[in-house]
């Protein structure tokens, strides 16, 4: 199956600090990739698109100042959480559909677990 | 609107039953596919399978077998005489044809107990 790697796996920073968490799918190409979050004990969230070469989509309620996506090449892409405050703190998961098409299989990193003091 | 449930949060069995995970979908679009993901302890996110809502014929993969019925609307997920390793929180989710966005159950916390 495709592979899709996170890092880091996890990160502890203190509050107003910026963190970068990059996405790769390892073995295929992927003009889009997900970003999720997911709160203890509940489901994943969409948090946006990332699209190669052009600007993400972020879905309603999340702020784009905030969490700034860069989609840098066809196996790249990162999130930058800006000025993390403590209620930033989760678990931040990518996915990439393995084909390219917007139906395709989406395959998961293994996620990153991020702290905020 | 576009809507996966899982009705089971937590369920708990002992080592070599059988277990059902139960998921109903709702959508109006006529084309659409549904996943079983599977998310162990450790976090990431486990594809198990994938079906075209055209396609609705059952599927065995070693213990596990998947039941697709669009008469009711249901994608159950069968696991045959657990195992421990099994012990994870799966998620039932569907695409629509016309979208991009993997929508989530709630998800079903399995515990299998030795």
């Amino acid at each position: 199956g495709a592979v899709v790697s996170q890092h880091p796996s996890w990160v502890i920073c203190k509050s107003g600090t910026s963190v970068k968490i990059e996405c790769r799918s390892l073995d295929f190409q992927a003009t889009t990739m997900f970003w999720y979050r997911q709160f203890p004990k509940q489901s994943l969230m969409l948090m946006a698109t990332s699209n190669e070469g052009s600007k993400a989509t972020y879905e309603q309620g999340v702020e784009k100042d905030k969490f700034l996506i860069n989609h840098a090449s066809l196996t790249l892409s990162t999130l930058t959480v800006t000025s993390a405050h403590p209620e930033d703190s989760s678990f931040y998961i990518c996915s990439a559909p393995n084909g390219g098409g917007h139906t395709d299989t989406q395959y998961f990193g293994p996620g990153t677990r991020l702290t905020v003091l | 609107a576009q809507k996966v449930t899982q009705v089971q949060t937590e369920i708990s069995v002992v080592e070599k039953e059988d277990v059902t995970l139960d998921c109903v979908y709702e959508t109006r679009d006529t084309t659409y596919y549904l996943f079983w993901y599977k998310q162990p302890p450790s976090g990431e996110l486990v594809f198990l399978i994938r079906r075209n809502s055209f396609d609705e014929q059952n599927e065995i993969s070693g213990r596990y077998s998947w039941n697709f019925q669009k008469s009711t609307s249901s994608f159950n997920f069968t696991i045959t005489a657990s195992q421990v390793v099994d012990s994870a929180v799966y998620f039932c989710a569907l695409i629509r044809g016309s979208s991009y966005k993997l929508i989530f159950g709630s998800g079903t916390r399995l515990l299998v107990r030795p």
